[in-house]
């Protein structure tokens, strides 16, 4: 079992929608939870950044963080085709080693 | 330079041979990693390096592959007698202060015939 699992879709939906994207993680000692953006044949780029549990909001973007039952979340409003990209959660504990999900392809529709 | 560079960015290599893949990361970031990113796979953690702390090859996948970093600054992961599945792309990010964001760069792909 992966320490972190993600569905790598295609997840397809049609512009304005609100799309939530999921991860679940084995590794209780995990602290720092952040979701990264790449766009075709670039690398990824730090889009939020979670510490520990709760919620955060960066305009259309709120990400959450139940460790509790270890699951994390990105939710997009109002989505846009700009946003169709792969969606990588990634995760670490206090060290620098960090683990990402095996991202989720988005398509937003025009 | 102002962000990571990695080189080459396209490699076709014939089976059995090696190749060497090279990082430039941030100035000043003491930390950089290797990650292998190959389709259904997501961001496989290889290696990391942190200062003069002995690197975390954890995540090297056999002993044919291999990774060093010069004077605290350029890296060059070297893979042995390379196989057909190998081929992906080979993605570095370094990191400086702060919250541990990676900054990464656009990557090396790999393909072995």
């Amino acid at each position: 079992q992966k320490e972190v699992e993600q569905d790598p879709g295609p997840l397809s939906v049609p512009e304005g929608a609100i799309v939530s994207l999921n991860c679940t993680y084995s590794n209780s000692a995990f602290q720092y939870f952040m979701w990264y953006r790449q766009y075709s044949r670039k690398g990824p780029e730090l889009l939020m950044y979670t510490y520990s549990s709760g919620n955060k909001e960066d305009g259309r973007f709120t990400a959450q963080v139940d460790k509790s039952s270890k699951y994390i979340s990105l939710f997009i409003r109002d989505s846009q085709p700009s946003d169709s990209a792969t969606y990588l959660c990634a995760m670490r504990d206090g060290g620098f080693k960090t683990i990402f999900g095996a991202g989720t392809r988005l398509f937003v529709k025009a | 330079g102002a962000g990571v560079s990695q080189s080459p960015s396209n490699k076709v290599t014939e089976k059995g041979k090696d190749v060497e893949l090279r990082c430039d990361p941030i100035s000043g970031h003491t930390a950089l990693y290797w990650y292998r990113q190959s389709l259904g796979q997501g961001l496989e953690f290889l290696i990391y390096f942190q200062g003069n702390s002995a690197p975390d090859k954890s995540g090297l996948p056999s002993d044919r592959f291999s990774a060093e970093r010069t004077g605290g600054s350029v890296s060059t992961l070297t893979i042995q007698r390379t196989q057909q599945e190998d081929s992906a792309v080979y993605l570095c990010a370094s990191w400086g202060l702060g919250i541990g964001e990676l900054f990464f760069g656009e990557g090396s792909r790999l393909t072995v015939l």
